[in-house]
C-alpha cells in the first residue's frame, strides 16, 4: 500500500524554465510534507518542506504547493539549472501514534542546458 | 561549523551478526533521525531521537534500536542482521525537528554476507 506515490519517475526540462514535481498521497492525516534532493552516489539533501496548515511554502528557487482537497502536492523550481539534476524524493509525515516518515518512490530530473 | 559524521562509512558482517553505528550530529543540533536507503526500496525513515528519547519511528522490526546520548550523538543498532539489511545508513540531524531543516552524514554502508 503505497501511501505516497511519485507517479512521474522521470521528467526532463530546458535549463531557465520551470521544473514541476508532484506527489499524491493517500492518508488526509499527513501533518508534514518534505521534499529531498539526491544526486548519484551520494546521500539525500533536505530542500523544502510545508506544514499541513499552509498550502505554499517558499525558499528561493524551490516553491511546494499543497492542495489538501487533491492529496496533491508539487515541488515547482523556477529558474531550473543543470545542477538541479538529481532524484527528488517527497516524504509525509503523521505525527499520530509513534510518527512516520513515509517516501515516495522518487523522480528524476533532467535539466538539459 | 563541522557537519554530520558517521562512523564506520563502511561494514561488512555475516547474517546473524549485530551490529552499531554512530551518528554525530552538528553541534546544537538536537534531533537525529535515521534511514535506510537501499536501490528496491528506496528512502526508509527508521526513528528520530530528540533528548535522548524517542520521538517517531518508522515500520521497521524490534531487530533495528536506537539511543541517543547526552551530547545529542546516536548510535543506531541492528541485531541479527539478514542479507536484507544490506543498505547505506544515513543519518540526519536539525535543531529541533525533523521537519525543518535536516543536514544530512555521509552514510554508513553496510554489507551484510
Amino acid at each position: 500500500d503505497q501511501q505516497v506515490k511519485q507517479n512521474s519517475p522521470s521528467l526532463s526540462v530546458q535549463e531557465g524554465r520551470i521544473s514541476i514535481l508532484n506527489c499524491d498521497y493517500t492518508n488526509s492525516m499527513f501533518d508534514y510534507f518534505l521534499w529531498y534532493k539526491k544526486y548519484p552516489a551520494e546521500g539525500p539533501t533536505f530542500l523544502i518542506s510545508i506544514s499541513s496548515i499552509k498550502d505554499k511554502n517558499e525558499d528561493g528557487r524551490f516553491t511546494v504547493f499543497l492542495n489538501k482537497s487533491a492529496k496533491h502536492l508539487s515541488l515547482h523550481i523556477v529558474p531550473s539549472q543543470p545542477g538541479d539534476s538529481a532524484v527528488y524524493f517527497c516524504a509525509a509525515f503523521l505525527s499520530s501514534n509513534t510518527g512516520k516518515l513515509i517516501f515516495g518512490q522518487g523522480t528524476t530530473l533532467q535539466v538539459k542546458p | 561549523k563541522a557537519g554530520v559524521t558517521q562512523t564506520p562509512r563502511y561494514l561488512i558482517k555475516t547474517r546473524g551478526q549485530q551490529v552499531t553505528l554512530s551518528c554525530s550530529p552538528i553541534s546544537g543540533h538536537r534531533s537525529v533521525s535515521w534511514y535506510q536507503q537501499t536501490p528496491g526500496q528506496g528512502l526508509q525513515f527508521l526513528f528520530e531521537y530528540f533528548s535522548e528519547t524517542q520521538r517517531n519511528k518508522g515500520n521497521f522490526p524490534g531487530r533495528f534500536s536506537g539511543r541517543q546520548f547526552s551530547n545529542s550523538r546516536s548510535e543506531m543498532n541492528v541485531s541479527t542482521l539478514e542479507l536484507g539489511d544490506s543498505a547505506l545508513y544515513l543519518c540526519a540531524s536539525s535543531l529541533t525537528t525533523f521537519t525543518d531543516t535536516q543536514y544530512f552524514g555521509p552514510g554508513t554502508r553496510l554489507t551484510v554476507l
